[in-house]
């Protein structure tokens, strides 16, 4: 059965440093691989997502992910982190001809001024 | 667009009541889905609709949880009655075929 892994529960980091949140899914085949962020007391919002072609994918506010097949990982960096990026970060798996989605458990990211 | 609207955003019932959440997705979206959000299980999938008819409820706990879509603009989830332990953030999502899923800004329930 498809799993996704988000093995940092929190992290934090300094306002102007590197990001970079794990993801690791486990899946027959190839997967679509989202990334949410949900802010306190929001929805989710999809900050990028990954369904086929270029494994360097960009998002919104400034993310972008990377797919490697090799290492079943989708991890989501930015260069720059901001104060308004502290929030919670999901990643997401949805399997092929089912449209559902598995969550991982989510990385609580605090960001330091 | 407004997006995937829900309500009540906060809902404050006592153990044995009715509960109704209410959602109403973008649009246009032939998707939709139902979730609930807890500390203890993380975000899962209760039931989904494709074309107003419910594809996959697999997720939903009990027989005192159930899930209408009599248009394709309106959405209930129902618990009756409900427990303490049904306490969680419930979610709704549209999708258009398989794409992103775009989420609703929750309602937030508590029993007493």
């Amino acid at each position: 059965a498809q799993s996704v892994t988000q093995p940092d529960i929190h992290i934090t980091v300094s306002e102007g440093a590197s990001l970079e949140l794990r993801c690791n899914y486990s899946y027959g085949a190839t997967p679509y691989l989202f990334w949410y962020v949900q802010s306190p007391g929001q929805g989710l919002q999809l900050l990028l997502k990954y369904f086929s072609g270029d494994t360097l994918v960009q998002g919104i506010k400034g993310f972008e992910a990377e797919f490697k097949r090799s290492q079943s990982s989708f991890n989501l960096r930015k260069p720059s982190v901001h104060w308004s990026d502290a929030a919670e970060y999901f990643c997401a798996v949805g399997t092929s001809g089912t449209y559902k989605y598995i969550f991982g458990t989510g990385t609580r990211l605090k960001v330091l001024a | 667009d407004a997006g995937v609207i829900q309500s009540p955003r906060h809902e404050v019932t006592e153990m044995g009541q009715e509960v109704t959440l209410r959602c109403k997705p973008i649009s246009g979206h032939d998707y939709l889905f139902w979730y609930r959000q807890t500390m203890m299980r993380g975000l899962e999938l209760l039931i989904y609709f494709n074309n107003n008819v419910p594809i996959d409820d697999s997720g939903m706990p009990e027989d005192r949880f159930s899930a209408k879509m009599p248009n394709a603009s309106f959405s209930t989830l129902k618990i009756q009655p409900s427990e303490p332990r049904d306490s969680a953030v419930y979610f709704c999502a549209s999708s258009l075929i398989m794409d992103t899923q775009y989420f609703g800004p929750g309602t937030r329930l508590t029993v007493l």
